[in-house]
């Protein structure tokens, strides 16, 4: 099975800030990557897909970059409804896995 | 509009098994393949399989060592999974969720409200 790390796992940060998240798969999976966001009591909702593309409907504040085995996920301005857990999943081969999440809340 | 609605919460005894329905609406129930996603209480997402709601063909994770099987009913536009032998462990949250193929990738655009599913003697 293809192994997902993120970082950090947690990180406390303002509004308006310029936020990085790292995700790196224990081989290489081209760029078949996504990003969900979750919060709390709620299903996960695709943000980006193919490790760049950004889903219908988010804001242009999400961006995501990376291939082979390392990618980021970048929120360039942080909004209120942006805290929330993110998690990244290679598509790269069944079955298929997803990073441990990376929790940002209110600094 | 999409949607994807899992049925209620349910309690389990150890031993027993579970069938969780995910009825989608909105889109061509047959043209595409639904994914099952679960969520253990403070920990990540896992994968554990998909069928093809068209022609009925599944895929399951190999962790789930044969106790879970996914199935539709193309005449109610829902797919369930049931999960059998059940044990404390299988206490989450789970979620079904639509697959789009683009570009050779694979991701999940709409997903279900979740089920949660307990398991206690």
């Amino acid at each position: 099975d293809i192994q997902m790390t993120q970082s950090p796992s947690s990180l406390s940060a303002s509004i308006g800030d310029r936020v990085t998240i790292t995700c790196r798969a224990s081989q290489s999976i081209n760029s078949y990557l996504n990003w969900y966001q979750q919060k709390p009591g709620k299903a996960p909702k695709l943000l980006i897909y193919t490790a760049s593309s950004l889903q219908s409907g988010v804001p242009s504040t999400f961006s995501g970059s990376g291939s082979g085995t390392d990618f980021t996920l970048t929120i360039s301005s942080l909004q209120p409804e942006d805290f929330a857990t993110y998690y990244c999943q290679q598509s790269y081969s069944t079955p298929f896995t997803f990073g441990p999440g990376t929790k940002v809340d209110i600094k | 509009q999409v949607q994807l609605v899992q049925s209620g919460a349910e309690v389990k005894k150890p031993g027993a098994s579970v069938k969780v329905s995910c009825k989608a609406s909105g889109y061509t129930f047959t043209s595409y393949v639904i994914h099952w996603v679960r969520q253990a209480p403070g920990q990540r997402l896992e994968w554990m399989g998909w069928i093809n709601a068209g022609d009925g063909n599944t895929k399951y994770s190999q962790n789930f060592q044969g106790r879970v099987s996914i199935t539709r009913d193309t005449s109610a536009s829902t797919v369930y999974m049931e999960l059998s032998s059940l044990r404390s462990e299988d206490t989450a949250v789970y979620y079904c969720a639509r697959q789009v193929l683009f570009g050779g990738n694979y991701f999940f655009d709409f997903w279900g409200q979740g089920t949660l599913v307990t398991v206690s003697s």
